[in-house]
């Protein structure tokens, strides 16, 4: 079955540092998704990682794919504090138990 | 257009007592999946829906249900409740049947079982 793995689970950094969310999966993929879930909130899609290499920016957040490696990075440029958050990375697998698998999520808290 | 919509947004159950939470997909949407979210266990896959008939389950006990009605609208209901059933549960709408579309998340039903 598959399994997701982040890290770090927490990271606190200051505004204006850049930082890097790892996200390793154990088993074939065929998406991975992240998402920011807000305190007390419902999670929002941010990215869709459909393929090897495929990378995809929106704002100061940048993901990237790397099939090979069964890893996947949630880069954070510049951070501001509007950016704390709990992110989530998770997989896909399309099979006969196709289901979306989480990680446990990163924790960000953004000093300002 | 309206996002997904989940009833009600909070509940307070005894130990004992059965719950129906209500979740309405996007427009269009015909996947519905449900996730149970706690602190020590993150989310976990509890079901997903298509076209009013359950495609997966999670590894929950059989006191945990759901069903799809004709108009995408789910429901689950969860029987017998037990402390450890407090949680944030969210359902998640898509277009496609193997959510190789986006999933949308409702805000979730935040349920205390006391």
């Amino acid at each position: 079955e598959l399994k997701v793995e982040q890290n770090p689970l927490f990271l606190s950094m200051q505004e204006g540092k850049n930082y890097t969310i790892y996200c390793n999966y154990s088993t074939t993929s065929d998406r991975l998704y992240w998402y920011r879930q807000d305190p007390g909130k419902s999670l929002e899609s941010l990215f869709v990682l459909l393929s090897n290499g495929a990378v995809k920016q929106e704002g100061r957040l940048m993901a990237s794919l790397d099939t090979k490696a069964r890893l996947s990075t949630l880069h954070i440029t510049a951070a501001v504090h509007d950016l704390s958050a709990t992110y989530f990375c998770a997989g896909y697998t399309m099979n006969r138990d196709d289901k979306i698998i989480f990680g446990k999520g990163t924790r960000l808290h953004i000093l300002p | 257009k309206a996002g997904v919509t989940q009833t009600p947004r909070y509940l307070i159950k005894t130990r004992g007592q059965q719950v129906t939470l209500s979740c309405s997909p996007i427009s269009g949407h015909r996947s519905v999946s449900w996730y149970q979210q706690t602190p020590g266990q993150g989310l976990q896959f509890l079901f997903e829906y298509f076209s009013e008939t359950q495609r997966n389950k999670g590894n929950f006990p059989g006191r945990f249900s759901g069903r799809q009605f004709s108009n995408s609208r789910s429901e689950m209901n969860v029987s017998t409740l037990e402390l450890g059933d407090s949680a944030l549960y969210l359902c998640a709408s898509s277009l496609a049947a193997t959510l190789d579309t986006e999933a949308f998340f409702g805000q979730g039903t935040r349920l205390t079982v006391v």
